[in-house]
């Protein structure tokens, strides 16, 4: 059964600090792996995506990295704001059929003044 | 581009009463649309997807129904919900562009009372 498991859960750090979320997932066969960042009552938005070549993936202050060897990923977030509170959440897509997406539950970041 | 849009963004419904949301696409379109569920806690649901105009497939067993009357309009719908049926609902479609994933409405919260 394809899974994608997320950590911490949630997370609260202060403004001006970095942090590294985690995903671990078990999707065969790989297509790529996604990070989204959804604020609260908000649909998700991409802020990366990653191929099975690809180890690191950057988008402002947001930096993914993919080891398809161990099937683990990482966004690390520097310097971090308060709008950068909000749910990140790790999506892997297999390759094969019409959507094969599957969803982490996401990681809750607070970001405190 | 792509944008995805989605209304009401929050309802409370009476449990037994009708349901309809809708989702329309503007912009560079995908012949794919999606409706996800994401309840409190958890990761997102596929409910359905929809490969064209009348094209529906269902992943789960459920109180909901969608259709696909034009290409870029995808309707979630329920003769009678249930207090289960609450949660955020999603709109999406794979977008053109492979390099940014997914492209998310903004949600429908949904409430059943």
């Amino acid at each position: 059964k394809n899974q994608v498991e997320q950590s911490p859960q949630s997370l609260i750090i202060l403004e001006g600090k970095n942090c590294t979320l985690q995903c671990n997932y078990t999707v065969s066969p790989f297509s790529n792996l996604r990070w989204y960042k959804q604020d609260t009552g908000r649909g998700p938005v991409s802020l990366t995506i990653m191929t099975f070549s690809e180890n690191t993936k950057s988008n402002g202050r947001y930096t993914a990295t993919l080891d398809a060897d161990t099937k683990q990923s990482s966004l690390h977030i520097t310097a971090s704001q308060l709008s950068d509170s909000a749910s990140y959440i790790c999506v892997v897509s297999a390759r094969s059929g019409y959507s094969t997406l599957t969803f982490g539950k996401g990681t809750m970041l607070l970001v405190s003044p | 581009s792509q944008t995805i849009h989605q209304w009401p963004a929050t309802l409370v419904q009476p449990v037994g009463s009708p349901l309809s949301l809708e989702c329309t696409v503007e912009g560079t379109s995908n012949p794919n649309l999606y409706w996800y569920r994401q309840a409190a806690g958890r990761g997102l649901q596929l409910l359905f997807y929809s490969v064209g105009i009348g094209q529906i497939s269902s992943e789960v067993p459920q109180n909901l129904s969608a259709s696909r009357p034009q290409d870029r309009q995808f309707i979630l719908s329920s003769k009678k919900l249930l207090l289960s049926d609450s949660g955020f609902y999603l709109c999406a479609s794979p977008g053109t562009d492979l390099n940014y994933g997914y492209t998310f409405g903004s949600g429908t919260r949904l409430t059943v009372v």
